[in-house]
């Protein structure tokens, strides 16, 4: 099916442990998103791709990093998990320049013990 | 600092009933504003979609009515069911950036 896939669903890691987040859209868009999903906090912007090549900070970036890998894949790294990095990870895609339908995948559920 | 300021967090409705969602926004900047609905274990989905120049716009039960002089915009559900019970998030586009409001929990009781 098209869309947005994230692997893993579900990690579990210990404080200090790195790993990261895979992110693939099979729909050829241009612009790709990281976000995280906290309780009462909305989904906050960590970092975006607007198109191959370049990658923006968002509102929430420190302690993180990103890899736009070709115009499919968009990975974000995390180099040494607090667990403050606990939390829904959503990645998300869409056409730059088009404002219509930003397609989110199914989340990663991140916890940092 | 929330950009995008939702109102309320929690929200139960009589299945029937009308839902109504409240957002306020303080950059001008913004040219478009979506609402995403989001089921448990899943990814928000678009919903319905307004841009600055419309002062409401409506697709089946789901209406947003958008008051660009108040920088406030609002959702509505018409005969709300309980397959509408989920999280609602406001948005608002500026450049190439989506900023979120906090969510509303909808629950409808039937």
């Amino acid at each position: 099916n098209a869309g947005v896939t994230q692997t893993p669903k579900f990690q579990v890691l210990k404080t200090g442990q790195s790993m990261t987040l895979q992110c693939a859209q099979d729909m050829n868009h241009n612009s790709m998103y990281w976000y995280r999903q906290d309780p009462g906090m909305g989904l906050r912007l960590i970092y975006y791709s607007a198109s191959e090549g370049t990658t923006d900070k968002g509102e929430v970036p420190n302690g993180y990093n990103v890899s736009r890998l070709n115009k499919r894949e968009f990975s974000l790294r995390l180099e040494s998990a607090a667990p403050s990095q606990t939390s829904v990870y959503f990645c998300a895609s869409r056409v730059y320049g088009e404002d219509y339908g930003y397609t989110f995948g199914s989340g990663t559920r991140l916890t940092v013990v | 600092q929330q950009q995008v300021k939702q109102s309320p967090q929690s929200l139960i409705v009589q299945k029937g009933g009308i839902s109504i969602i409240n957002c306020a926004y303080e950059n001008t900047a913004f040219d478009y504003f979506p609402w995403y609905q989001q089921f448990p274990g899943k990814g928000p989905a678009l919903l319905i979609a307004i841009r600055p120049d419309v002062s409401e716009k409506k697709e089946g039960r789901f209406t947003i009515s958008f008051n660009k002089s108040a920088k406030q915009f609002s959702l509505h559900i018409m005969d709300s069911q309980p397959g509408d019970s989920a999280t609602y998030f406001c948005a608002a586009k500026g450049g190439n950036k989506l900023v979120f409001g906090a969510g509303t929990i909808l629950r409808v009781k039937s």
